[in-house]
C-alpha cells in the first residue's frame, strides 16, 4: 500500500531565510502525482506545488520549489525567502496516475512551520 | 481549478440531533467529491468518496449510517451527521478533484456537539 511520511512534525525558520520540509513515500507504481498543500490558521487547504513523477524536472512556483528524487522516493519542499505568511501546516500527498475511479489523495501527517520575525 | 463552497462554516448542535453540511462545486461538474475529517493539529482523514448518482464509498471504520452522504447532482454533495454526539465534534472538509489532476477544497465546517 502507498504511504507518505513526513518526519518533521515541527520546523521553524527565520524570516527571509530558506527552509526545507522533507517527505518520503512508498509506492510500487512508476507514474503518480505528488503534491504539497499548505493549511494556514484559517484551515483552508491551499495547493503549493504539484509534481508529475514522469517529469524529471523539479517543479517550481515562485519561492517554492521541490527536490524530487524518484529513485529515493523523496519529495522535499524548499521555501526560499520565508515570509510570515508562510507559517502553516504543510502536507505532502500522493495520488495514483491512472486513477480511474480512485482519485483519492494519500496524506502525510504534516509539518507545522513557524516563521520567526 | 474548481471553486468550492462549503456551508456552514461552523455549527453548534445538541447531542442527538442531526447536522447537514453542504459542499457545492460552483463552476465545475463534479462527479466525485471527497469528505474528510480533521482533528486539531492532525492530518486529513478521508471519510468517504461521494459519487454523483450512486452510493458513496466509505473508508474502513467509518459508520455509513452515522455519516450519510448524498450526491444528487453534479454540483452538490451533502454530509449529514446523524444523532450527533460530542465525539463527532471535529473539522469537516470537502474536496473536489478538478482539472490538471488538482484538487480544490472547501473552507471547512467546524462542528461542535454539546
Amino acid at each position: 500500500a502507498q504511504t507518505v511520511t513526513q518526519s518533521q512534525p515541527e520546523m521553524s525558520v527565520q524570516e527571509a531565510e530558506t527552509v526545507t520540509l522533507s517527505c518520503t513515500y512508498d509506492t510500487s507504481e512508476s507514474d503518480y502525482y505528488l503534491f504539497w498543500y499548505k493549511q494556514p490558521p484559517s484551515r483552508q487547504m491551499i495547493l503549493v506545488i504539484r509534481q508529475e513523477a514522469y517529469k524529471q524536472q523539479n517543479a517550481t512556483e515562485n519561492r517554492f520549489s521541490v527536490n524530487f528524487q524518484k529513485a529515493a522516493k523523496s519529495f522535499s519542499l524548499k521555501i526560499s525567502d520565508s515570509q510570515l505568511g508562510d507559517a502553516a501546516m504543510y502536507f505532502c500527498a500522493y495520488r495514483f496516475f491512472n486513477a480511474g475511479n480512485n482519485r483519492k489523495l494519500i496524506w502525510g501527517l504534516g509539518t507545522s512551520l513557524a516563521v520567526n520575525p | 481549478g474548481a471553486v468550492v463552497s462549503q456551508h456552514p462554516s461552523w455549527v453548534i448542535c445538541k447531542s442527538g440531533t442531526s447536522v447537514k453540511i453542504e459542499c457545492r462545486s460552483l463552476d465545475f461538474q463534479a462527479t466525485t467529491m471527497f469528505w474528510y475529517r480533521q482533528f486539531p493539529k492532525q492530518s486529513l482523514m478521508l471519510m468517504a468518496t461521494s459519487n454523483e448518482g450512486s452510493k458513496a464509498t466509505y473508508e474502513q471504520g467509518v459508520e455509513k449510517d452515522k455519516f450519510l452522504i448524498n450526491h444528487a447532482s453534479l454540483t452538490l454533495s451533502t454530509l449529514t451527521v446523524t444523532s450527533a454526539h460530542p465525539e463527532d465534534s471535529s473539522f469537516y472538509i470537502c474536496s473536489v478533484p478538478g482539472t490538471n489532476y488538482g484538487y480544490t477544497f472547501g473552507s471547512g465546517t467546524r462542528l461542535t456537539v454539546v
